[in-house]
Protein backbone atom coordinates (compact mmCIF):
# COMPACT_ATOMS: atom_id res chain seq x y z
CA UNK A 1 0.00 0.00 0.00
CA UNK A 2 1.54 3.41 -1.34
CA UNK A 3 1.83 5.81 1.92
CA UNK A 4 1.01 9.73 1.96
CA UNK A 5 3.07 11.29 -1.05
CA UNK A 6 3.98 15.47 -1.75
CA UNK A 7 4.58 16.83 -4.36
CA UNK A 8 7.47 19.07 -4.71
CA UNK A 9 9.83 17.79 -2.23
CA UNK A 10 11.36 21.21 -2.45
CA UNK A 11 10.44 24.55 -3.90
CA UNK A 12 12.33 27.53 -4.23
CA UNK A 13 10.08 30.69 -5.10
CA UNK A 14 10.87 34.55 -5.04
CA UNK A 15 8.58 36.73 -2.34
CA UNK A 16 5.33 37.33 -4.14
CA UNK A 17 5.08 34.55 -6.58
CA UNK A 18 2.68 31.85 -5.84
CA UNK A 19 3.25 27.93 -4.92
CA UNK A 20 0.87 25.10 -4.97
CA UNK A 21 1.60 22.15 -2.92
CA UNK A 22 0.02 18.72 -3.47
CA UNK A 23 -0.65 16.03 -1.03
CA UNK A 24 -2.21 12.38 -1.91
CA UNK A 25 -3.31 10.92 1.39
CA UNK A 26 -3.39 7.08 1.48
CA UNK A 27 -6.67 5.27 -0.59
CA UNK A 28 -9.94 5.23 1.48
CA UNK A 29 -8.24 7.86 4.19
CA UNK A 30 -11.13 10.21 5.05
CA UNK A 31 -8.93 12.81 7.23
CA UNK A 32 -6.11 15.00 5.36
CA UNK A 33 -4.25 17.12 7.63
CA UNK A 34 -1.89 19.76 6.69
CA UNK A 35 0.73 20.89 8.86
CA UNK A 36 3.76 23.18 8.81
CA UNK A 37 7.31 23.61 10.26
CA UNK A 38 9.07 26.69 10.46
CA UNK A 39 13.19 26.20 10.97
CA UNK A 40 13.96 24.81 14.46
CA UNK A 41 10.29 25.41 15.80
CA UNK A 42 7.31 22.98 16.69
CA UNK A 43 5.26 21.50 13.91
CA UNK A 44 1.89 23.47 13.78
CA UNK A 45 -1.56 22.43 12.37
CA UNK A 46 -2.70 24.33 9.65
CA UNK A 47 -6.25 22.36 9.00
CA UNK A 48 -8.26 18.96 8.90
CA UNK A 49 -10.43 17.96 5.76
CA UNK A 50 -13.11 15.34 6.59
CA UNK A 51 -13.35 13.91 3.21
CA UNK A 52 -13.76 17.22 0.93
CA UNK A 53 -14.94 19.23 3.76
CA UNK A 54 -12.80 21.73 5.62
CA UNK A 55 -13.62 20.38 9.54
CA UNK A 56 -11.04 22.51 11.13
CA UNK A 57 -8.80 25.56 9.73
CA UNK A 58 -8.12 27.24 12.70
CA UNK A 59 -4.36 27.26 12.36
CA UNK A 60 -4.04 29.12 8.55
CA UNK A 61 -2.20 31.46 8.80
CA UNK A 62 -3.88 34.16 7.06
CA UNK A 63 -6.22 34.28 4.20
CA UNK A 64 -2.73 34.19 1.18
CA UNK A 65 -3.29 30.37 2.02
CA UNK A 66 -5.90 28.41 0.19
CA UNK A 67 -6.49 24.54 0.78
CA UNK A 68 -8.81 22.36 -1.61
CA UNK A 69 -9.50 18.66 -1.52
CA UNK A 70 -10.70 17.84 -4.90
CA UNK A 71 -13.81 14.81 -4.62
CA UNK A 72 -11.94 14.00 -1.32
CA UNK A 73 -9.60 12.43 -2.63
CA UNK A 74 -5.84 14.29 -2.94
CA UNK A 75 -5.57 18.28 -1.78
CA UNK A 76 -3.92 21.01 -2.66
CA UNK A 77 -2.30 23.90 -0.83
CA UNK A 78 -1.88 27.33 -2.54
CA UNK A 79 0.38 30.26 -1.38
CA UNK A 80 -0.48 33.23 -2.86
CA UNK A 81 1.50 35.40 -2.67
CA UNK A 82 3.91 33.76 -0.67
CA UNK A 83 5.97 35.90 1.99
CA UNK A 84 9.42 35.09 3.66
CA UNK A 85 7.88 34.06 6.74
CA UNK A 86 6.11 31.65 4.67
CA UNK A 87 9.77 29.30 4.45
CA UNK A 88 9.37 25.96 6.05
CA UNK A 89 8.25 22.49 5.90
CA UNK A 90 4.66 21.66 5.05
CA UNK A 91 3.50 18.17 5.90
CA UNK A 92 0.16 16.06 4.97
CA UNK A 93 -0.81 13.30 7.25
CA UNK A 94 -3.98 11.21 6.63
CA UNK A 95 -6.27 8.63 9.02
CA UNK A 96 -8.73 6.36 8.25
CA UNK A 97 -11.43 6.98 10.76
CA UNK A 98 -13.73 10.37 10.88
CA UNK A 99 -12.35 11.63 13.90
CA UNK A 100 -15.76 12.76 15.49
CA UNK A 101 -16.18 9.47 15.77
CA UNK A 102 -12.86 8.20 17.72
CA UNK A 103 -11.43 11.26 18.76
CA UNK A 104 -7.85 11.47 18.78
CA UNK A 105 -7.00 7.69 18.62
CA UNK A 106 -6.61 6.92 15.06
CA UNK A 107 -3.23 7.27 13.94
CA UNK A 108 -2.14 9.75 11.33
CA UNK A 109 0.37 8.81 8.60
CA UNK A 110 2.77 11.41 7.56
CA UNK A 111 4.07 12.24 4.14
CA UNK A 112 7.99 13.70 3.81
CA UNK A 113 6.86 17.23 3.38
CA UNK A 114 8.01 19.59 1.14
CA UNK A 115 10.42 21.96 1.76
CA UNK A 116 9.86 25.70 0.95
CA UNK A 117 12.25 28.18 0.45
CA UNK A 118 10.53 31.89 -0.28
CA UNK A 119 13.61 34.28 -0.92
CA UNK B 1 -5.08 25.65 25.10
CA UNK B 2 -2.72 22.60 25.22
CA UNK B 3 0.55 22.59 24.87
CA UNK B 4 4.38 20.41 24.69
CA UNK B 5 7.70 21.38 25.54
CA UNK B 6 10.31 19.16 24.69
CA UNK B 7 13.38 19.73 27.40
CA UNK B 8 16.33 19.06 25.37
CA UNK B 9 17.06 20.06 21.37
CA UNK B 10 19.83 17.68 21.09
CA UNK B 11 20.73 14.50 22.96
CA UNK B 12 23.87 12.86 21.71
CA UNK B 13 24.56 9.55 23.44
CA UNK B 14 27.12 6.58 22.74
CA UNK B 15 25.65 3.87 21.17
CA UNK B 16 24.53 1.05 24.13
CA UNK B 17 24.35 3.42 26.61
CA UNK B 18 20.81 4.27 27.58
CA UNK B 19 18.72 7.69 26.92
CA UNK B 20 15.62 9.34 28.11
CA UNK B 21 14.20 12.06 25.74
CA UNK B 22 11.99 14.42 27.55
CA UNK B 23 8.53 15.72 27.01
CA UNK B 24 6.04 17.62 29.57
CA UNK B 25 2.59 18.77 28.63
CA UNK B 26 0.11 21.26 29.67
CA UNK B 27 -3.78 20.87 29.33
CA UNK B 28 -6.83 21.26 31.49
CA UNK B 29 -8.22 18.48 29.91
CA UNK B 30 -7.62 15.26 29.48
CA UNK B 31 -5.34 14.42 26.23
CA UNK B 32 -3.80 11.23 23.95
CA UNK B 33 0.12 11.24 24.04
CA UNK B 34 2.45 10.71 21.08
CA UNK B 35 6.06 9.81 19.88
CA UNK B 36 6.56 10.41 16.47
CA UNK B 37 9.78 9.87 14.68
CA UNK B 38 11.46 11.17 11.83
CA UNK B 39 14.63 9.73 10.24
CA UNK B 40 16.68 11.58 7.96
CA UNK B 41 14.63 12.59 4.49
CA UNK B 42 11.92 10.88 5.58
CA UNK B 43 8.37 11.63 7.09
CA UNK B 44 6.98 11.33 10.59
CA UNK B 45 6.74 7.69 11.93
CA UNK B 46 4.55 6.98 15.14
CA UNK B 47 6.72 5.43 17.53
CA UNK B 48 4.58 4.62 20.62
CA UNK B 49 0.96 6.38 21.60
CA UNK B 50 -0.72 6.51 25.46
CA UNK B 51 -4.36 6.45 25.44
CA UNK B 52 -5.74 4.80 28.37
CA UNK B 53 -5.20 2.08 30.79
CA UNK B 54 -1.34 0.95 31.32
CA UNK B 55 0.69 4.09 31.62
CA UNK B 56 3.83 2.29 30.70
CA UNK B 57 3.73 1.99 26.35
CA UNK B 58 5.95 0.73 24.52
CA UNK B 59 7.33 0.03 20.64
CA UNK B 60 8.34 -2.53 18.54
CA UNK B 61 11.89 -1.37 18.17
CA UNK B 62 12.61 -1.41 22.04
CA UNK B 63 11.37 2.15 23.24
CA UNK B 64 9.36 2.98 26.05
CA UNK B 65 7.18 5.69 27.29
CA UNK B 66 5.71 6.14 30.93
CA UNK B 67 2.91 8.48 31.11
CA UNK B 68 3.42 10.45 34.70
CA UNK B 69 -0.26 12.45 35.04
CA UNK B 70 0.67 14.09 38.05
CA UNK B 71 3.97 15.78 36.41
CA UNK B 72 2.25 15.74 33.33
CA UNK B 73 5.40 13.77 31.69
CA UNK B 74 5.45 11.66 28.96
CA UNK B 75 9.30 10.65 28.47
CA UNK B 76 10.31 8.30 26.14
CA UNK B 77 13.17 5.93 27.06
CA UNK B 78 15.28 3.56 25.55
CA UNK B 79 17.52 1.26 27.74
CA UNK B 80 20.23 0.69 24.82
CA UNK B 81 20.53 2.47 21.45
CA UNK B 82 21.71 1.46 18.33
CA UNK B 83 23.02 3.62 15.62
CA UNK B 84 20.03 3.65 13.47
CA UNK B 85 17.83 5.01 16.19
CA UNK B 86 19.83 8.54 14.81
CA UNK B 87 16.61 10.47 14.08
CA UNK B 88 14.69 13.37 15.54
CA UNK B 89 11.77 12.98 17.86
CA UNK B 90 8.90 14.72 18.64
CA UNK B 91 6.48 14.23 21.63
CA UNK B 92 2.58 15.18 20.55
CA UNK B 93 -0.62 15.36 22.25
CA UNK B 94 -4.02 15.48 20.57
CA UNK B 95 -7.69 15.32 22.23
CA UNK B 96 -10.12 12.75 23.03
CA UNK B 97 -14.25 12.51 21.83
CA UNK B 98 -15.77 14.93 20.77
CA UNK B 99 -12.43 17.22 19.65
CA UNK B 100 -11.45 15.89 16.45
CA UNK B 101 -7.77 14.69 16.73
CA UNK B 102 -5.11 17.89 15.27
CA UNK B 103 -1.79 17.20 16.90
CA UNK B 104 0.09 18.98 18.61
CA UNK B 105 3.64 19.00 18.70
CA UNK B 106 6.75 19.80 20.97
CA UNK B 107 9.68 21.37 19.08
CA UNK B 108 11.46 17.69 18.75
CA UNK B 109 14.36 16.17 20.04
CA UNK B 110 17.62 15.56 17.22
CA UNK B 111 18.78 12.31 18.95
CA UNK B 112 22.83 11.53 17.50
CA UNK B 113 24.17 7.93 18.47
CA UNK B 114 27.63 7.75 18.20
CA UNK B 115 29.80 4.86 17.79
Amino acid sequence: EAGVTQFPSHSVIEKGQTVTLRCDPISGHDNLYWYRRVMGKEIKFLLHFVKESKQDESGMPNNRFLAERTGGTYSTLKVQPAELEDSGVYFCASSQESGGRLGGTDTQYFGPGTRLTVL
Amino acid sequence: AQSVTQLDSQVPVFEEAPVELRCNYSSSVSVYLFWYVQYPNQGLQLLLKYLSGSTLVESINGFEAEFNKSQTSFHLRKPSVHISDTAEYFCAVSLPLPWYNKLIFGAGTRLAVHP
